[in-house]
Formats: C-alpha cells, sequence, structure tokens
C-alpha cells in the first residue's frame, strides 16, 4: 500500500496566519492527490483535486502544489471558517489512501 | 444536482452483518466510481473500497475476507455488506462518487455505525 504521511497532525494558527501542510507519498503518484476540509459531525469536502486545481466554489485563499512524492496545500490568509480537520488522499493506486489528517486549531 | 442518501442499520452486535445502501438521484448513475469510506470515532478516513456501474470493484485488502460492494442499476444503488463485525469496526460510513480519473467530489451524508459486544 501506499502511505502518506501528513505534516504536521495538528496547527495552531491565528486568522490572517498562511499556513502550509504536506503530504509525502511512499512512492511516486503523479498528481494523482486531493485535498478535504472536514468539519465536525460532516462529510469531507474537496477543496483541491490533480494536486493543484481548485475546486469550483472554494475561495482562492486555499492552493495547492506537488507531483510524484510530496505535495502541500496552503491556505494564505486564514479565515474562522478555515478551522477543521484536513486530509490528502491519493487516488494513484489501490487501495486508496488517506493522509493520517491535520486539525487547525484557533491560537 | 446530484445527491447521495445513505441508509442502514446503526447499532449490530458483534459477529453480525453491517448492511447500507447509498441511492443517488439527480444525475446519470454510470460513467462512475462509488466508493465507501469510513471514520472512526476520533480518527481519520479509511477508504473501504468501491465498484463501477459495471460491478467492477476493488476493495482493501484488510478488509477483503468480510467485505461485499455490489450495485444495482435497476434502483441507482450501491450496497455495502460487512460480515463478522467486531467494535474495530464502529465508525461513520459514507459513500462516495467519483470520475474514473479523479477524486471523491460528492458524498453521502454519513452513517454513524456502533458495534457493540
Amino acid at each position: 500500500d501506499i502511505q502518506m504521511t501528513q505534516s504536521p497532525s495538528s496547527l495552531s494558527a491565528s486568522v490572517g496566519d498562511r499556513v502550509t501542510i504536506t503530504c509525502r507519498a511512499s512512492q511516486g503518484i503523479r498528481n494523482d492527490l486531493a485535498w478535504y476540509q472536514q468539519r465536525p459531525g460532516k462529510a469531507p469536502e474537496r477543496l483541491i483535486y490533480a494536486a493543484s486545481t481548485l475546486q469550483s466554489g472554494v475561495p482562492p485563499r486555499f492552493s495547492g502544489s506537488g507531483s510524484g512524492t510530496e505535495f502541500t496545500l496552503t491556505i494564505s490568509s486564514l479565515q474562522p471558517e478555515d478551522f477543521a480537520t484536513y486530509y490528502c488522499l491519493q487516488h494513484n493506486i489501490y487501495p486508496h489512501t488517506f493522509g493520517q489528517g491535520t486539525k487547525l486549531e484557533i491560537k | 444536482q446530484v445527491l447521495l442518501h445513505q441508509r442502514g442499520a446503526g447499532l449490530l452486535k458483534s459477529s453480525e452483518t453491517l448492511s447500507l445502501t447509498c441511492t443517488v438521484y439527480g444525475d446519470l448513475f454510470s460513467d462512475y466510481y462509488w466508493s465507501w469510506i469510513r471514520q472512526p470515532p476520533g480518527k481519520g478516513l479509511e477508504w473501504i473500497g468501491e465498484i463501477n456501474h459495471s460491478g467492477i470493484s476493488n476493495y482493501n485488502v484488510s478488509l477483503k475476507s468480510r467485505l461485499t460492494i455490489s450495485v444495482d442499476t435497476s434502483k441507482n444503488q450501491i450496497s455495502l455488506s460487512l460480515r463478522s463485525v467486531t467494535a474495530a469496526d464502529t465508525a461513520v460510513y459514507y459513500c462516495a462518487r467519483r470520475i474514473l480519473t479523479s477524486s471523491p467530489l460528492s458524498w453521502g451524508q454519513g452513517t454513524r455505525v456502533t458495534v457493540s459486544s
């Protein structure tokens, strides 16, 4: 199985901060990676697909980059509604695998 | 706009069979892959498996011996059956839809399943 190592596991930040979350794949997955946001009690929502394509309707403060084995999600200026948990997902090889998640909390 | 509506029993005893359905409304059923994903309480997301409208499926090896995912195109419905459940299968279960070359975009509302001993 491809292991997705996501870091950090938790992050404390303030409104207006710029934050970056990283996912490393144990082998190359081209750009077959997505980023999801999950709020408590809700289903995940896709923010980024194909590693760097912004999902329609998602604010442009979210951006993704990377290819192969290293990927990043950046939030350029945190807003109050961004405090949630974030996951990466690789869908290049079965079984598809998620990162462990990053809980973004208010400082 | 597509809607994925999940149904199924939320409380089971150890050794019973977990059965969930996911019915698709408002869009074509074909040309998509239909995934099941779960999330134990307080933990991360785990990919369970998926199937397409032709019945071609892929499963997480860790669950494969107990798992069946099936499709009923006449009902626009996908089903999950997980046999011999234990407390470790306690989780919120989601169905989700993706196209072959991408990741899941549309998700069901989630079904909370609790397995008691």
